[in-house]
């Protein structure tokens, strides 16, 4: 049973392009997170989904941001015009219900 | 506002020593309290997990202490290893799908 798998690891975008990150869940897992950590700093809680619905997307910045997790394949974070403060490693992390959250690698976004 | 606080903000031990690293919380409600393992470049992996009603719980070299009273919680590494060399992340969730992580402790562990 593979883990939690996301990619790109490595994202370059210069300011203005759009990235997009995807995340695949745990096999069974149907709840998907999705977390930033800048440098030096905690993981901040961005955005929690169920397969097609947003669950609670309390810590997704109301511009720019999007996250979706569809029926069918993984589930991906959109930012739009990014900026050099998008630069972070961001997290998803999968669970089947309320359950511990196993996380993915990640992918080190890098705005030029 | 619900906070996690970690300390020592770093810590550096020789191998085959003990640590203790720390955490307070505001969290409230509280549902459990989690320790994560983060290795650089990797992911937060989960090293134990703890209800309100739980003191103590162990995984190997770990083991984890709460005081739900005075909102604490503490990870005792025994006998440690280059392998510990990580940070380690205490996260609180405030209902059974939020978590608030703490900025961590990065421990490093010399021969």
């Amino acid at each position: 049973n593979a883990g939690v798998m996301q990619n790109p690891r490595h994202l370059v975008r210069r300011r203005g392009q759009e990235a997009r990150l995807r995340c695949s869940p745990m096999k069974g897992h149907s709840h998907v997170y999705w977390y930033r950590q800048l440098p030096e700093e905690g993981l901040k809680f961005m955005v929690y989904l169920q397969k097609e619905n947003i669950i609670d997307e309390s810590g997704m910045p109301k511009e720019r941001f999007s996250a979706e997790f569809p029926k069918e394949g993984p589930s991906i974070l959109r930012i739009q015009q990014v900026v050099r403060g998008d630069s972070a490693a961001y997290f998803c992390a999968s669970a089947q219900g309320a359950d511990t959250q196993y996380f993915g690698p990640g992918t080190r976004l890098t705005v030029l | 506002k619900n906070q996690v606080e970690q300390s020592p903000q770093s810590l550096i031990i020789l191998e085959g020593k003990n640590c203790t690293l720390q955490c307070n919380y505001t969290v409230s409600p509280f549902s459990n309290l989690r320790w994560y393992k983060q290795d650089t470049g990797r992911g937060p992996v989960s090293l134990t997990i703890m209800t309100f009603s739980e003191n103590t719980k162990s995984n190997g070299r770990y083991t984890a202490t709460l005081d739900a009273d005075t909102k604490q919680s503490s990870l005792h590494i025994t006998a440690s290893q280059l392998s510990d060399s990580a940070s380690y992340i205490c996260v609180v969730s405030e209902n059974t799908d939020k978590l608030i992580f703490g900025t961590g402790t990065r421990l490093q562990v010399f021969p």
